[in-house]
């Protein structure tokens, strides 16, 4: 059964810092993994998603690195912004396609 | 990418009543989920939303509690029926692409008094 888990729970740092997010999974046979932010209340917005065959993504200041082997992704914020407080997720779906598995989540706070 | 609308964003239900939720999307989608977001935790799988046959649940959710249409490839329904307290979370519709990429629309939040 996958599982997967992100550290840390929590991070707070200043404003201007670069920072990594961590998630891990146990089933290394993923289909694909997605990084999510979700604001207070709201709804998911989609990052970034990287297909199995792929080594990461980029998109502005954020990249999302996939190692399938040691079952680990991270996602790198560059020059952190207040406006990047909110919870990351991370998600996996697994080779059969069929559902989503997600992290706990990181909750972010960037001081100003 | 795919554009999903829910209704409605959020409402205050009773105890014992039922609340209907209503999931958008702005193109033909084969895949279309129903998820749980109870305060402070991560996201739930509720069911798979299947067009023209009944949904998909996952284990610990029933149709009786959640029952699900799917009428065409563009909307969904969810019913959340009988409320107590503890249904009070955020319910959020997705819908998977070509892909597989996920996206999510803006979630509806319940309170149950």
């Amino acid at each position: 059964k996958q599982e997967v888990t992100q550290i840390p729970a929590a991070l707070s740092v200043p404003e201007g810092e670069n920072l990594v997010l961590n998630c891990s999974f146990t089933d290394s046979a993923i289909y694909n993994l997605q990084w999510f932010r979700q604001d207070p209340g709201k709804g998911l917005t989609s990052l970034l998603l990287i297909q199995s065959s792929q080594r990461e993504q980029t998109s502005g200041r954020l990249n999302a690195s996939l190692d399938k082997s040691s079952g680990r992704s991270t996602l790198y914020i560059a020059a952190s912004q207040p406006g990047d407080s909110a919870t990351y997720l991370c998600a996996v779906i697994g080779s059969s396609a069929s559902k989503i598995i997600f992290g706990s989540g990181t909750r972010l706070s960037i001081r100003p | 990418s795919a554009v999903i609308s829910q209704k409605p964003s959020r409402d205050i239900c009773q105890r014992g009543t039922s609340l209907t939720i209503q999931c958008q999307v702005d193109s033909q989608v084969t895949m279309m989920f129903w998820y749980r977001q109870q305060p402070g935790q991560s996201l739930t799988l509720i069911a798979t939303a299947n067009q023209g046959s009944e949904a998909t649940y996952e284990s610990g959710f029933v149709i009786d509690k959640f029952p699900i249409s799917r009428p065409n490839l563009t909307f969904s329904t969810l019913t959340v029926s009988n409320m107590s307290p503890e249904d009070s979370s955020i319910y959020l519709c997705s819908v998977g692409t070509g892909v597989n990429e996920q996206f999510f629309g803006p979630g509806t939040r319940l309170t149950v008094l």
